[in-house]
Order: C-alpha cells, then structure tokens, then sequence
C-alpha cells in the first residue's frame, strides 16, 4: 500500500496568514493527489483534485501544487472559518490511501 | 443537488453484524461508484471499498475483506454495508461518498459502537 505523510500534524496560524500543508507519497502518484477538508462532527469535503483543481464552490484562496511524491495544499490567507483538519488522499493505486491529516488552529 | 443521507446511530454487541444504509439523491445512482470510508476515534481515514450500482461489481481493501460486505438497491437508490463479526476495533463511523474519480460527496456518517 502506498504511505501517505503529512506534516506538520498540528498548525497554528493567524487570520490572514499564508498557510503551507505537506503531504508525501512513499511513492510517485503521478498527481492523482487530492485534498480534504474536516471540521468537527462534520464528514470530509473536497477542496481540491488531481493536485490542483479546485473542487465547485471552494474559494480561490484554498490551491493546491506538487507532482511525484510532494504535494502541497496553500491557503493564501487563512480565514476563521478554515479551522479544520485536513488530509490528503491517493488515487493512483489500490488501496487508496489518506494522510494522516494536519489539524490547523487559529493563533 | 448531491446528497447522500445515511442512517442512524448503531449500538451493537460483539460479534453480531450490523447493517448501515446510504441513500442517494440528486444524480443517477446507477453511473456513480460509491465508496466506504472509516474513520475510527481519533484516527485517520480508511478506505474499504466501493460499489458500482449499475452492475453490482465491487472492489475492497483487502484489510477489510471477510469484514465488509458492500450492496446497493437499484429500486430505492440506497447502498449499504454490512459490517459482520464485530470486534471493539470496528467502533467508528462509517461514511460512504460518491466517486467516479474523487470522493466528490460524501454522507454524514454513521457511529457505530460495538460494546456489550
């Protein structure tokens, strides 16, 4: 099965900051990458897929980036209400695999 | 508008079975796959396997072969899971989402505690 690494596991940020979150494959999944977003009691939601589309109805300052292993989820400038955990999926193989996630805070 | 409603909250005993539902609305359910995922407390996301409506065909985590059994109703546009032999470590909630390619929606999720 393929590894999915994500760090850092707990961010704390301030409003309007630019914030970078990691996700690593322990192999290269040729950017069948995408990006989840969870808030408390609430089931996962699609931000972004294959890297680095924007799913319908996330704001443009959630992107995504990355290729091979690496890849990349950036909020341009965090907003309250993007206090959530967030994990990485793979689908480029099977099984599919998730990170373990990062849960970002506000500071 | 997409929408998956699963069922309620599930208290069962070890080594029973229990059987959680998803049904879909808002697209045709018959040309989208739909995949379970699991989420025990405090940890991560798991993947268990997916369903095609339309044929019946599955595919699993091998983890969770034996463990998990997958079906759908073409008539009332629900898919199910069935969770057999359960086991403390199977407390957790269970989600199912919508994927022909991504997981693109996903149901509430289902609790499922397993305790005597």
């Amino acid at each position: 099965d393929i590894q999915m690494t994500q760090s850092p596991s707990f961010l704390s940020a301030s409003v309007g900051e630019r914030v970078t979150l990691s996700c690593r494959a322990s192999q290269n999944i040729n950017k069948y990458l995408d990006w989840y977003q969870q808030k408390l009691g609430e089931a996962p939601k699609l931000l972004i897929y294959n890297t680095n589309n924007l799913h319908t109805g996330i704001p443009s300052r959630f992107s995504g980036s990355g290729s091979g292993t690496d890849y990349t989820l950036t909020i341009s400038s965090l907003q309250p209400e993007d206090v959530a955990t967030y994990f990485c999926l793979q689908r480029n193989s099977w099984p599919r695999t998730f990170g373990g996630g990062t849960k970002l805070e506000l500071k | 508008q997409v929408q998956l409603q699963q069922s309620g909250t599930e208290l069962v005993k070890p080594a029973s079975s229990v059987k959680i539902s998803c049904k879909a609305s808002g697209y045709t359910f018959t040309s989208n796959y739909m995949h379970w995922i699991r989420q025990q407390p405090g940890n991560g996301l798991e993947w268990i396997g997916w369903i095609y409506p339309g044929n019946g065909n599955t595919k699993y985590n091998q983890k969770f072969d034996g463990k998990a059994t997958l079906t759908a109703d073409k008539s009332s546009s629900t898919a199910y899971m069935q969770l057999s032999s359960l086991t403390s470590e199977d407390s957790a909630v269970y989600f199912c989402a919508r994927g022909r390619t991504t997981l693109d929606y996903w149901g509430q999720g289902v609790m499922v505690t397993v305790s005597s």
